[in-house]
């Protein structure tokens, strides 16, 4: 167990929905990321969040946000959904700058 | 030209077995280096961290890294069954921030 909580662990939604993933980081750890896994891609990072505000964004869409509050649990929301949406959403978290990041088991995203 | 190559198997041998994993990058920032094990919907699970070249032990495990030829590797020694799995390698330039690049996986399975 990696200390990393993620929720719901499937969801299945439909096109032009919005749905919301929500984790919860290890105790003591302040930074978040978000990734996403699919088979074609492979894990591609998304988002950072430090200790409440966004560090830094790789590859994540116009659709997509996220935030950090100040429990330091993390959401990414993800609207006007595609089918090519449909995958694996990762959190992880570390204590800080260039620490290992531990992952949560995922949220399944299905778009029917 | 992907920045960080990973053969994706599959890998099969039998039990007892020195495995010998591997990936390659073209970016000759990358200063961290990870290897994280994921099983069947599970989220990955991080194995080995090193900082620069070098090798690290750690029980069965060892990874080593070649900045030079700009090449990591992760050895297993005395495969177990329960090493099956996917193995992910990782890396980061601390200089351009903290969220890892991933390859794309090798696939492991060991026989009893």
């Amino acid at each position: 167990d990696s200390g990393v909580t993620q929720t719901p662990k499937h969801l299945i939604t439909a096109t032009g929905q919005r749905v919301t993933l929500r984790c919860s980081p290890r105790s003591g750890d302040l930074s978040v990321y978000w990734y996403q896994q699919s088979l074609d891609q492979g894990l591609q990072f998304l988002i950072q969040y430090y200790n409440g505000e966004e560090r830094a964004k790789g590859n994540i869409l116009e659709r997509f946000s996220a935030q950090q509050f100040p429990d330091l649990h993390s959401e990414l929301n993800l609207s006007s959904l595609e089918l090519g949406d449909s995958a694996l959403y990762f959190c992880a978290s570390s204590v800080g700058w260039n620490q290992p990041q531990h992952f949560g088991d995922g949220t399944r995203l299905s778009i029917l | 030209q992907k920045e960080v190559e990973q053969d994706p198997g599959p890998l099969s041998v039998p039990e007892g077995a020195i495995v010998s994993l591997n990936c390659t990058y073209s970016n000759s920032a990358f200063q961290y280096f990870m290897w994280y094990r994921q099983y069947s919907r599970k989220g990955p699970e991080l194995l080995m961290y090193t900082y620069s070249s070098g090798n690290k032990e750690d029980g069965r495990f060892t990874a080593q890294v070649d900045k030079s030829s700009k090449y990591i590797s992760l050895f297993i020694r005395d495969s177990q069954p329960s090493d099956s799995a996917t193995y992910l390698c990782a890396m980061s330039d601390p200089q351009a921030g903290t969220a890892l690049i991933f390859g794309k996986g090798t696939t492991l399975s060991v026989s009893s």
